[in-house]
């Protein structure tokens, strides 16, 4: 069974403080990593796809990095308009509905 | 316009009642998805309906059902509903067919009393 499992399941941080998010998956045939984000009593936004190992991708303060068993969400010099609980998520390998099997989230605070 | 739909945003109802949900996207897409996110905000899939056939994750009991009138849309039906359907009902849209870049609706707050 696909299990994802995201750490730290909180994280504060002062404007400008750098930090990374992680995300841990055991998948028997990787379709797909992707990072959302998701702001309170709204639903989840897509930021990034990453398919193999060793891919990376940026936007604005984000960078999304990937190995064989692990993805970095790397945020910069965050701004308070980051905070937001961050989903990571893979695309399930067969059965079970096709469809994405989420990580518990980190919640992200961003202080002035 | 926006692009995922959910109608209620908010739903609270008594054990044992039927109720639906609705969903729209205007995206054009092939594929949509229903997900329930519980009260630890753990989101899991429940369906997927892509072309008239709908696949279902099979820990989701039968009193759940998705019915697609066309393909902008796919409604979801809860019948018998009990305490612990309670949670957010998040609808999803993906272009094609087993796509993890999915655009999702703004949930519907589902409280059963």
């Amino acid at each position: 069974e696909d299990q994802v499992t995201q750490s730290p399941e909180a994280l504060r941080l002062q404007e400008g403080e750098s930090s990374s998010l992680n995300c841990s998956y055991t998948v028997s045939g990787l379709r797909g990593l992707f990072w959302y984000r998701q702001d309170p009593g709204k639903g989840p936004e897509f930021l990034f796809t990453l398919y193999s190992a060793g891919e990376e991708k940026e936007k604005e303060r984000l960078k999304a990095t990937l190995t064989k068993k692990e993805s970095f969400l790397h945020i910069t010099a965050p701004k308070p308009e980051d905070s937001a609980t961050y989903l990571c998520a893979v695309l399930n390998s067969g059965g079970g509905a096709d469809g994405l099997t989420f990580g518990k989230g980190t919640h992200l605070i961003i202080q002035p | 316009d926006t692009a995922v739909s959910q109608t209620p945003k908010y739903l609270v109802t008594q054990m044992g009642n039927d109720k639906s949900i609705k969903c729209e996207q205007n995206l054009g897409h092939d594929t949509m998805y229903w997900y329930k996110q519980d009260s630890k905000k753990f989101l899991k899939i429940m369906f997927s309906y892509n072309n008239k056939e709908l696949i279902i994750n099979e820990t989701v009991p039968n009193r759940f059902s998705p019915k697609s009138p066309d393909k902008a849309h796919l409604n979801l039906h809860i019948n018998s509903l009990e305490l612990g359907d309670s949670a957010v009902y998040f609808c999803a849209s993906s272009q094609v067919y087993g796509q993890g870049e999915q655009f999702f609706g703004p949930g519907t707050r589902l409280t059963v009393l």
